[in-house]
């Protein structure tokens, strides 16, 4: 059963332009999503979270949006550089901070971008 | 530099072994976690824990087995009872009290079944 799926295994972008990569969700418990990039033969590095209080979190060129009812994050890059090319995975958890399962996350099963120069 | 380190990086296994991955973290986090790649798969829990001498089974526990004697180290063993082990294995950490969930990672070990 997987719980937090990213339907497009790979997106391709021209340099400057928008990437948006999608990611639902079937867990109402959820209630923190996060998104990570990973570059191959490389632990992922975290890049942007969104608690389920907040419909939009901005951090320079990359931005997530909540649609908590639609059950959907997506993440926004723009403009988009060659060096953002990776796989990108989205992960949600359903514990709160200090909960006996704090930190256990459900992950995507990721997408890959190429931004094209 | 604080940071995860994972030995080895690449490891082959001969059917019907056991094989230990290792995770040491000088960051001082509280929680620490171990995950399992596969292609085309997202990451899925293994096993976590929370504090030295305690641990939970992840997702898909069923073949591996972890200790957690020191705060900077949670091994993780590949038994035999793991029926397809091949895969990219993640060690990752958490301060126990963080507000964002954001993991560190190590860099990762290939394990490979011949």
């Amino acid at each position: 059963d997987q719980q937090v799926k990213q339907n497009s295994p790979s997106l391709s972008v021209q340099e400057g332009r928008i990437s948006i990569l999608n990611c639902d969700y079937t867990n109402s418990m959820f209630d923190y999503f996060l998104w990570y990039k990973k570059y191959p033969a490389e632990g992922p590095t975290f890049l942007i979270s969104i608690s389920s209080i907040k419909d939009k979190n901005e951090d320079g060129r990359f931005t997530v949006f909540l649609n908590k009812s639609a059950k959907h994050l997506s993440l926004h890059i723009v403009p988009s550089q060659p060096g953002d090319s990776a796989v990108y995975f989205c992960a949600a958890s359903a514990e709160s901070i200090g909960g006996t399962s704090y930190g256990k996350l459900t992950f995507g099963q990721g997408t890959i971008l190429t931004v094209h120069p | 530099d604080g940071g995860i380190t994972q030995s080895p990086k690449y490891l082959f296994r001969k059917e019907g072994q056991n094989v230990t991955l290792s995770c040491e973290q000088n960051l001082n986090h509280d929680a620490m976690y171990w995950y399992r790649q596969d292609p085309g798969q997202g990451l899925r829990l293994i096993y976590y824990s929370q504090i030295v001498n305690d641990f939970q089974k992840g997702d898909i526990a069923e073949g591996y087995s972890v200790s957690r004697e020191k705060k900077e180290s949670f091994p993780l063993t590949v038994t035999s009872a793991q029926k397809n082990p091949t895969a990219f294995y993640l060690c990752a950490t958490l301060p126990n009290w963080g507000t964002n969930y954001g993991y560190t990672f190590g860099s990762g070990t290939r394990l490979t079944v011949v």
